[in-house]
């Protein structure tokens, strides 16, 4: 079954740095992989998707992810932080090719600082 | 403006009571989800429900209950049965429930933060 495991529940960065988080997943069919973002008290926001065409991904707010096979990641990254950035941040992976369940990893929040 | 609507927002429940979580939806989606929330464990699949009248079992459903009369609606019943029902629940839909070779991004509500007195 597919997984996802986000390496570090905490991230904190200054405004203007670059933002890096990162998401290892397991799967035995190809991926379809998406980053999710969740404001407090909110529903969850797509930031953008992978569905097996360009192998970097821009999605809105600045971000992108680059998927890469040999090395089952889709880090997520954002040049320079901005203070609306700090928010909850999940991975994603399908279960399968035929259907829509998500396996969702454990989030991350990123907190910015001044 | 097309959306995900879920109510009510925040929902205090006395031990030993049912309570129903409303979602609608008016996207025209096919498929729609009930995932729980707790921090630090990410989202859990409660249920799905690919067409109306159809739904099945996701990961966690003990406890819970739901119903498809309508494409737009799908609402969520948290029953006496489930023990620790104090979580952020969220329903989600998409165009359907994925064809081979496509899989269809899934937009989510606003959530509803149930509490249990």
């Amino acid at each position: 079954a597919q997984s996802v495991t986000q390496l570090g529940s905490h991230v904190s960065v200054s405004e203007g740095a670059l933002v890096l988080l990162r998401c290892n997943y397991s799967s035995s069919v190809p991926p379809y992989l998406f980053w999710y973002v969740q404001y407090p008290n909110q529903g969850l926001q797509l930031l953008l998707k992978y569905t097996s065409a360009a192998t970097l991904v821009k999605g809105i707010n600045g971000f992108e992810a680059e998927f890469k096979k040999s090395e089952t990641s889709f880090h997520l990254t954002k040049p320079s932080a901005h203070m609306s950035d700090a928010a909850e941040y999940f991975c994603a992976v399908t279960r399968r090719s035929y259907d829509n369940k998500l396996s969702f990893g454990a989030g991350t929040t990123v907190t910015v600082r001044a | 403006d097309g959306g995900i609507t879920q109510s009510p927002k925040y929902l205090f429940r006395k031990e030993g009571q049912n309570v129903t979580l409303s979602c609608e939806q008016n996207l025209n989606h096919d498929a729609m989800y009930w995932y729980r929330q707790d921090p630090g464990q990410g989202l859990r699949l409660i249920y799905y429900s690919q067409i109306v009248n159809d739904f099945q079992k996701g990961d966690i459903a003990e406890g819970y209950s739901v119903s498809r009369e309508k494409k737009e609606s799908f609402p969520l019943t948290v029953t006496s049965a489930q023990k620790n029902p104090t979580a952020f629940y969220l329903c989600a839909s998409s165009i359907d429930l994925g064809l081979a070779g496509r899989t269809d991004t899934q937009y989510f509500g606003p959530g509803t933060r149930l509490t249990v007195l």
